[in-house]
């Protein structure tokens, strides 16, 4: 089983709809959880992260993070076509150290 | 700096050659992480530092990889005898401390091609 799991995609979304990713992670003793966007060619960058547990909202983004479920997910409201590239969902374990991350989300905002 | 600089930001290199690539942390940030990236393919932990504490290096794919930090500055990520498998993005890292809800940021990566 993968550290942290993530669907591929692509996920392909009408403009002004909302996107929904998905993230699951195996190690139950997990802290914290990262969103990052990264664009073909380019770094990740931080959307948003989260440790506790419920959601947490940052303009049109929203993390929701479900510790029983080893669930957290990244609601993108009003999509946009720039908002198309790859989300990678990373987890920080127990340790407080690395983080690991999912092989990300490709999302497709058609206009 | 404003934020974490990689050098350089592509490399060619012949196989077997050896490679040094550089990472510059954003000033204040006592964490330091090296990932790989292959093509199309997600980030790999590569190794981390801490301050002044040992590295974890458990993620190094083989002893042709080695890294090194002097204090809370720059970091050297060195590949001795390229292979071709090797092609890939390294992407350094850094976080303000190693706290839970510290975050990462990236620096644009060094392209590496190994012919």
């Amino acid at each position: 089983q993968k550290e942290v799991e993530q669907n591929s995609g692509p996920l392909s979304v009408p403009e002004g709809a909302i996107a929904s990713l998905n993230c699951t992670y195996s190690d139950r003793g997990s802290q914290s959880f990262f969103w990052y966007r990264q664009y073909s060619g380019k770094s990740p960058e931080l959307i948003m992260f989260i440790y506790s547990n419920g959601d947490k909202e940052d303009g049109r983004f929203t993390a929701q993070l479900n510790k029983a479920s080893q669930y957290v997910s990244l609601l993108i409201r009003d999509s946009q076509p720039s908002d198309s590239a790859t989300y990678l969902c990373a987890v920080r374990n127990t340790g407080f150290q690395k983080l690991v991350f999912g092989t990300g989300t490709r999302l497709l905002v058609s206009p | 700096g404003a934020g974490v600089s990689q050098s350089p930001s592509n490399k060619v290199t012949e196989k077997g050659k050896d490679v040094e690539l550089r990472c510059d942390p954003i000033s204040g940030h006592t964490a330091l992480y090296w990932y790989r990236q292959r093509l199309g393919q997600g980030l790999e932990f590569l190794i981390y530092f801490q301050g002044n504490s040992a590295p974890d290096k458990s993620g190094l794919p083989s002893d042709r990889f080695s890294a090194e930090r002097t204090g809370e500055s720059v970091s050297t990520l060195t590949i001795q005898r390229t292979q071709q498998e090797d092609s890939a993005v390294y992407l350094c890292a850094s976080s303000l401390n190693a706290n839970y809800n510290s975050p990462l940021h990236f620096g644009n990566g060094t392209r590496l091609t190994v012919t």
